[in-house]
């Protein structure tokens, strides 16, 4: 069955680099682009951007770009984000999603990372 | 500010129908871009429910149905069930932006 399985939570201090990994199992990795989305405490949904395996393709959204960097590793099968700079308002839940096939939606999504920014 | 409007709540009796806006504009709903609703139950990640306008994802009851029309989109939910409590997200893409974009949220309450 299909699976995203991100890493664990992460504490960092304002000004800080944090990387959050996303392993996927039980379709072909490659095939599929995958996306970031946010969301703060007891706030909605925020699209950050995608990667697509295959080419290392990206897109972010235009409020993240210079700050963020989406990368793979498809030997395995693992997506990655980073976001440099971190300020207090970046505290937030960070999930990533497989985009479905044929569709500009989401149909699977990992558990998500909670990243808080303290110093 | 999101760019697809969502009333922030509604609320309904078991057994009920209940309905939930989603408000976008000519660069995303009305540009013809399809719309998707996920629903995000207290503590869980999001949970694709309906693609493209009125698909609904193997699993999804067919108490769940979506629908498109102009600028805006809409979900109904009939026959309320307790579980059925959980905030719900419209989500489209924007071809003034070049985004992807979701709706603020609507927490549904069942009374």
């Amino acid at each position: 069955q299909v699976q995203l399985v991100q890493s664990g939570a992460e504490v960092k201090k304002p000004g800080a680099s944090v990387k959050v990994s996303c392993k996927a199992s039980g379709y072909p990795f490659s095939d599929y682009y995958v996306h970031w989305v946010r969301q703060a405490p007891g706030q909605g949904l925020e699209w950050m951007g995608w990667i697509h395996p295959n080419s290392g393709g990206t897109k972010y959204a235009q409020k993240f770009q210079g700050r963020v960097t989406m990368t793979r590793d498809t030997s395995i099968s693992t997506a990655y984000m980073e976001v440099s700079g971190l300020r207090s308002d970046d505290t937030a839940v960070y999930y990533c999603a497989r985009q479905k096939s044929g569709t500009f939606s989401l149909d699977y999504w990992g558990q998500g990372t909670l990243v808080t920014v303290s110093s | 500010q999101s760019v697809l409007t969502q009333p922030p709540s509604v609320s309904g009796a078991p057994g009920q129908r209940v309905t939930i806006s989603c408000t976008g504009s000519r660069s995303n709903i009305g540009a013809g871009y399809d719309v998707h609703w996920y629903q995000q139950l207290p503590g869980t990640a999001p949970k694709l429910l309906i693609h493209g306008n009125s698909n609904r994802p193997s699993g999804v009851p067919d108490r769940f149905s979506g629908s498109k029309s102009g600028t805006s989109a809409s979900l109904a939910i009939t026959g309320l069930q307790a579980e059925d409590e959980a905030d719900y997200y419209c989500q489209s893409n924007d071809s003034s932006l070049r985004n992807w974009v979701f709706g603020g949220g609507t927490k549904l309450t069942v009374l």
